[in-house]
């Protein structure tokens, strides 16, 4: 059984560009929910999707949107990238959205 | 809305000391409880979780949290910690009756086990 992946483990972007984030579910699950992680603070809640489409956001703005493909990996794109936005990025899955997440390894951004 | 609160930013404790990391939610009709562990430059790993029945619930590792309703509390204890217990620990509080089961997170509590 393959866990919850995600790519690249690193990045390095400007401020005003954009990136694209990437994650695969584990395997069985349909469900995928998206975390920023800032340096020092707890995991925030930024969407999640089930069954191709956004089932919830928390308090971010537009300019941080997804996708999840049939095969229920998933992206994270954000745009007109700023300077906080600077972070640890977790994908999770689960099955049905339900109970228990498992996350992947993180996405590491810096901003500059 | 649910909150979640970590109090101890730091807990340093001796090897073979026993632990307890504090974990209080906000008042709610119902919610799953859990404790994710994070090393280093990782991700996050389950450590255990409460969903419903017996509250005490314990890991494979040691570990184990006591769901208290009244106290809104699931407070995290190892009776002997062990050096590789150095991690960041995050309790993380989720709602049954939405529609997502997003988890709210604590702002973690960091273990350092000393020699």
């Amino acid at each position: 059984e393959t866990g919850v992946t995600q790519s690249p483990t690193h990045l390095i972007k400007t401020r005003g560009q954009q990136v694209t984030l990437r994650c695969s579910s584990q395997s069985g699950h349909n469900t995928v929910s998206w975390y920023q992680q800032a340096l020092g603070q707890g995991p925030q809640f930024i969407f999640q999707y089930y069954r191709e489409e956004e089932n919830g956001r928390g308090n971010f703005p537009p300019r941080f949107s997804g996708l999840q493909f049939p095969n229920y990996s998933s992206e994270l794109n954000v745009n007109a990238l700023e300077l906080d936005d600077s972070a640890l990025y977790l994908c999770a899955s689960s099955f049905g959205g339900r109970e228990t997440q498992y996350f992947g390894p993180g996405t590491r951004l810096l901003v500059l | 809305a649910q909150s979640v609160t970590q109090l101890d930013s730091q807990v340093p404790v001796f090897e073979e000391a026993p632990v307890e990391l504090r974990c209080n939610y906000s008042s709610s009709v119902s919610v799953y409880l859990f404790w994710y562990v994070q090393y280093p430059n990782q991700g996050l790993q389950l450590l255990l979780k409460y969903l419903s029945g017996s509250t005490l619930v314990e890991s494979i590792n040691g570990f184990e949290a006591e769901f208290n309703k009244s106290q809104t509390s699931f407070h995290l204890r190892k009776p002997s910690v062990h050096i590789s217990d150095t991690a960041e620990y995050f309790c993380a509080v989720s709602d049954p009756n939405s529609g997502t089961y997003k988890y709210i997170f604590g702002t973690g509590t960091r273990l350092k086990v000393l020699a």
